[in-house]
């Protein structure tokens, strides 16, 4: 079976303080990905990488970064967070360099900014 | 017009009755489809992928129209245990993906 862990369930930070979300796959994927889902909004993409040490920008990156220095590593960073970073991050991870792939989700970290 | 639409619902639906809900998407382009299933408080899992000559999978049936763009899922003796949000998932031919914000079901006993 697929795994995808990350590091927190839940997270408290302050205003303006650096934050790091770490995702962990152990399938070999290419494809990594982080998205934040929102009552209303559903699942949106912050970034996504096909490869070691790539990363594109999905459909909100501001105000985030990424890093992939391994495969099966994928951070998300919150240079100096706000109250609306507060939200549900998933990370997903798929096989292949394509969307036709079934996603594999973690279980999510739920963060709190205050 | 979004990229994905879908009644966000929420179907309260008696147990052992048959439900069904619709994506519209906006891209003719669009290449694969999926329905993923997201419990309360969970990640969401793969359902089933759509096939253009529509799929089954027990209970659950999946179908294509692309002449009207949009995807259905068909739920048939319906469990307390299928109550969940069902996310709409497009894959368009540039490979971005596109989540719905899905339809809350609650079966009801």
């Amino acid at each position: 079976d697929v795994k995808v862990t990350q590091s927190s369930r839940y997270l408290v930070k302050r205003t303006g303080e650096k934050v790091f979300l770490e995702c962990v796959q152990d399938m070999d994927h290419e494809n990594m990905f982080w998205y934040r889902q929102d009552p209303g909004l559903g699942l949106r993409l912050i970034y996504f990488s096909y490869d070691v040490k790539m990363k594109e920008k999905g459909d909100i990156p501001e105000g985030y970064s990424v890093s992939r220095e391994k495969k099966e590593r994928f951070s998300l960073i919150l240079e100096s967070a706000s109250t609306n970073q507060t939200s549900m991050y998933l990370c997903a991870s798929s096989l292949l360099a394509s969307g036709y792939n079934e996603q594999f989700f973690g279980p999510g970290t739920r963060l709190t900014v205050l | 017009r979004k990229e994905v639409e879908q009644d966000p619902g929420p179907f309260n639906v008696p147990e052992g009755a048959t439900v069904a809900f619709n994506c519209t998407y906006s891209n003719s382009a669009s290449q694969s489809f999926f329905w993923y299933r997201q419990d309360c408080r969970k990640e969401p899992k793969l359902l089933m992928s759509v096939y253009s000559s529509g799929n089954e999978d027990g209970r659950f049936t999946a179908q294509l129209n692309r002449a009207s763009q949009y995807i259905s899922l068909l739920i048939r003796d319906s469990k307390l245990s299928d109550s969940a949000t069902y996310l709409c998932v497009v894959t368009n031919r540039d490979d971005k993906i596109i989540f719905g914000k899905g339809t809350r079901l609650h079966i009801l006993p």
